[in-house]
């Protein structure tokens, strides 16, 4: 089964600073995609980026932008010119994209990011 | 365009009384259905998918049951409610593999 590792529960970040936030999965699949959810305190659970993995070129969405070690198993998110905005926790999320499994998002347990002014 | 809705936002329950919480799909048709239990400062657990009317797939043994009477409807229910269901429950359907899930505005459910 596949599992997804954020090391660290929570982070800080002033204002306008840039931040990185780790992720590693653990998996056998060669087909995939990985996402960055974001859970403001309104708790709606809002798609920040995504990554395919055949795709060897990073994401990059505004602010937002990954670092994909395919090989490493890695998956860092980081935002750019942070904002008070930016505060709220962060998910790393893993799909084998396969109708009989399901196509289900595995989760990592999240970093609380605070923004600081 | 696509929309999700859950509902309620806020439930507060006894032990020992029945759940049901349901979740809407508009805009699409046959979509892929989920729901996620969070606990407190926690990450996102699933606990049922559907892939189709009548298909419910459990991945955690417990409490809880989910239904898909019609396409875009999907229920989570319980018989009995206990302490450890507390938590806060998201609905989520999938708008294409690469866009990742769309999630409901989730339902605070406290038990007490």
């Amino acid at each position: 089964a596949q599992t997804v590792t954020q090391s660290q529960p929570e982070m800080s970040v002033q204002e306008a600073e840039t931040v990185t936030l780790s992720c590693t999965y653990d998996t056998s699949e060669n087909n995939y995609y990985l996402f960055w959810y974001k859970q403001p305190p309104s708790r709606q659970m809002i798609l920040v980026i995504r990554q395919e993995a055949y795709k060897q070129q990073n994401a990059t969405e505004n602010r937002f932008s990954v670092n994909f070690q395919k090989a490493a198993k890695s998956f860092s998110l980081k935002i750019s010119d942070s904002q008070l905005g930016d505060t709220a926790m962060y998910f790393c999320a893993f799909m084998k994209p396969l109708l009989e499994y399901g196509n289900k998002l595995v989760f990592g347990a999240g970093t609380i990011l605070r923004v600081k002014s | 365009s696509q929309t999700i809705h859950q509902w309620p936002a806020t439930l507060v329950q006894p032990v020992g009384s029945p759940l049901s919480l349901e979740c809407t799909v508009e805009g699409t048709s046959n979509p892929n259905l989920y729901w996620y239990r969070q606990a407190a400062g926690r990450g996102l657990q699933l606990l049922f998918y559907s892939v189709g009317i009548g298909q419910i797939s459990s991945e955690v043994p417990q409490n809880l049951s989910a239904s898909r009477p019609q396409d875009r409807q999907f229920i989570l229910s319980s018989k009995k409610l206990l302490l450890s269901d507390s938590g806060f429950y998201l609905c989520a359907w999938v708008r294409g593999i690469t866009y990742g899930y769309t999630f409901g505005s989730g339902t605070r459910l406290t038990v007490v």
